[in-house]
């Protein structure tokens, strides 16, 4: 089976840095993504890592490290509108490839 | 404008009675999906297609069924809802060859009450 572990809430302040880590046991493993949803909205795609390191995108970074089944998305520059759920999301093939998704962590940014 | 559509957007309804719920994208995709959206469970996945007329199920499949007919439209049917069937529902789709990104477009979502 797959699980995937991350913290279910962070709280931060307006210009801080805040990292979110995602831990996974999978079989199948093809990369980790992460998804950002604000309250009453949709997932919204942010990044995705196949490889290990660093992938920058503006204000957010995500990280992997393959041998120790882990990832971080980090998060800069903390703005008011951050303040939104975060999902990791391994894709994985099971016979298919697919995407399996975490519990989400809640960001709270505050002024 | 690309974009996955869900309808209805909010759906009260009553134990037994069938409902459909539907789902369409303009992108041309190949895979679309279906996931269930409940506190503390993030999302599940219900079934899924690669195609027109293929079809799987995903990890939550009871009491649902879905049809591939078109390429752009995936409905998800519940023949007989129940009360546990109560939750936002999302569809998802996402082209094969996307340079790599793997990404999913989501619907905006269609939250079920079955009382």
């Amino acid at each position: 089976g797959q699980s995937l572990e991350q913290p279910s809430e962070v709280t931060a302040v307006e210009g801080a840095i805040v990292q979110i880590n995602c831990t996974y046991q999978t079989s199948g493993f093809y990369g980790l993504s992460w998804y950002q949803q604000h309250d009453g909205g949709a997932p919204t795609f942010l990044s995705y890592n196949a490889l290990d390191g660093l992938e920058e995108t503006g204000r957010f970074s995500s990280f992997l490290s393959r041998s120790d089944s882990y990832g971080y998305l980090l998060l800069q520059e903390l703005q008011m509108k951050d303040s939104a759920s975060y999902f990791c999301a391994v894709r994985v093939n099971t016979g298919f490839q697919k995407l399996v998704f975490g519990t989400g962590t809640r960001l709270l940014v505050s002024p | 404008e690309a974009q996955v559509t869900q309808n209805p957007r909010y759906l009260i309804t009553v134990t037994g009675k069938k409902l459909t719920v539907t789902c369409s994208q303009n992108m041309n995709h190949e895979y679309m999906s279906w996931y269930r959206q409940d506190p503390g469970l993030g999302l599940r996945q219900i079934y899924y297609s690669m195609n027109v007329e293929v079809t799987d199920k995903g990890d939550v499949p009871e009491g649902y069924k879905v049809s591939r007919k078109e390429k752009r439209n995936f409905p998800l049917i519940l023949e007989s809802p129940s009360p546990n069937q109560t939750s936002l529902y999302f569809c998802a789709s996402r082209g094969f060859g996307t340079g790599g990104s793997y990404e999913q477009y989501f619907g905006p979502g269609t939250r079920l009450t079955v009382t």
